[in-house]
């Protein structure tokens, strides 16, 4: 099956400081999404993004689906940037089965 | 977690006894998921549902069943639990009828299997 990879694993920030997150994944998609598990376990969608760049204050995320990767840039971080963040591909092959398969994730912490 | 109910949102059992967890939405989205959360497994697809009386399996579905018998009910049951279904689950919902795909999660329940 499709294989979701995230990079770094880890990663400690200075408040204020900018970083990029990055996911790599085996095959063609359909779907790419990307979430932030806060330290208290709930899950928030931050984007939706199968192709091209968005933003959302000082989050934004670019898929370059041809290269088969997505990165989702922080700047400005903030302590409540804290958590795990995911990327969850749903794959081309089988067709539009709406399964998203999610990568292990990149444990954020910021300091302040 | 606005408009996905799970519950329990904790429960220790033994091994050998059933459990049933339940996700329930308000949302009328087409589409349910149930996941398991361990650590360095990140996310993984238990079962999911693409209608009523409509399921399938995900990448880790043994030792599970599913049933969907109304739009906003979706239930999970561990027939005989075992040590190693100990884990955090999560449902999602995704599908709305405005057509977006955007995978929405409801709280977890925790699960303990002694």
């Amino acid at each position: 099956g499709i294989q979701v990879e995230q990079s770094p694993p880890d990663l400690i920030l200075q408040e204020g400081a900018n970083s990029t997150l990055r996911c790599n994944f085996s095959d063609s998609v359909n779907n790419l999404q990307w979430f932030h598990q806060n330290p208290w376990g709930q899950l928030i969608n931050l984007f939706y993004i199968p192709s091209g760049t968005k933003q959302n204050g000082r989050l934004s995320a670019t898929t370059v689906a041809t290269e088969r990767y997505s990165l989702l840039y922080i700047s400005s971080s903030q302590t409540t940037d804290s958590g795990v963040y995911f990327c969850a591909v749903e794959p081309e092959y089988g067709g539009a089965t709406n399964k998203l398969i999610f990568g292990t994730g990149t444990l954020l912490a910021v300091q302040p | 977690d606005a408009g996905i109910t799970q519950s329990p949102r904790h429960k220790v059992t033994e091994t050998g006894t059933p459990v049933t967890l339940r996700c329930h939405q308000t949302e009328n989205h087409r589409y349910m998921y149930w996941y398991r959360q361990d650590p360095g497994h990140g996310l993984r697809l238990i079962h999911y549902s693409y209608g009523v009386k409509d399921t399938d399996k995900g990448e880790v579905s043994d030792g599970y069943s599913v049933s969907r018998s109304k739009t906003e009910d979706f239930l999970l049951t561990l027939e005989s639990a075992t040590s190693s279904q100990t884990s955090v689950y999560f449902c999602a919902i995704s599908g709305s009828p405005r057509g977006a795909n955007v995978l929405t999660f409801g709280a977890g329940s925790r699960l303990t299997v002694l």
